[in-house]
């Protein structure tokens, strides 16, 4: 079946403006997360969802980032007021329920790279 | 905090050797430990999964063992080919859900 994809694959705006960026799961995972991954940098997780709650919102670096999930879908990172520190490659993973504490495989999408000028 | 450290950060072999990438972290407290290969400019596309009961798990020309007392890891990757050519990311997961990434080894397969 089809993988996690994400959209736009790229994404170039100015500093200051808000940007979206968009998740779709393999489906069936109920399991959704989002990482950072900066240049020359490691992967930094952002933010979990179970369904369409987000239990561990700790990952993320400032109150301008903010994320939401319908139902056990789609999936929006949201950034306002964009910073040149925000310029990054943003994946998106996902992983099927975790039934009864067994964590499962994560796989990710092609992720989005955002480039604030 | 969890740490994942991955030596060497690059390599580079001639086609046909076997390649051997390496993985630490600094609490064994874990529940699986993930080896991903990212292209560039690509996502991650996950390779294998060692759930902390096994030692090792094997798939087609790669076979990754893990030591939880010790805290390291090791991807063989025989007979390489320059399609093997990536970052090579090691990624250890805890009781609940987060990944806790290295910085990744880039492998240079030289035809």
């Amino acid at each position: 079946g089809a993988g996690v994809s994400q959209s736009p694959s790229n994404k170039v705006t100015e500093k200051g403006k808000d940007v979206e960026l968009r998740c779709d799961p393999i489906s069936g995972h109920t399991a959704l997360y989002w990482y950072r991954q900066r240049l020359g940098q490691g992967l930094e997780f952002l933010i979990y969802f179970q369904g369409n709650s987000a239990p561990d919102k700790s990952g993320l670096p400032s109150d301008r980032f903010s994320a939401e999930r319908t139902g056990e879908s789609v999936s929006t990172l949201t950034i306002q007021r964009t910073q040149q520190e925000d310029s990054a490659v943003y994946l998106c993973a996902s992983s099927r329920a975790d039934v009864g504490g067994r964590y499962n495989e994560q796989f990710f999408g092609p992720g989005t790279r955002l480039t604030v000028l | 905090k969890q740490e994942v450290t991955q030596i060497p950060a690059a390599l580079s072999v001639p086609e046909g050797e076997n390649l051997v990438l390496n993985c630490s972290f600094t609490d064994s407290a874990i529940y699986n430990l993930q080896w991903f290969r990212q292209d560039p400019g690509k996502g991650l596309t996950s390779l294998l999964l060692i759930q902390s009961s096994q030692r090792e798990q094997t798939s087609g020309r790669l076979n990754a063992s893990l030591d939880k007392s010790s805290g390291r890891s090791t991807l063989y990757i025989a007979a390489s080919q320059p399609g093997d050519s990536a970052t090579y990311l090691c990624a250890v997961g805890p009781r609940d859900y987060k990944l806790s990434f290295g910085a990744g080894t880039t492998v240079t397969v030289r035809a």
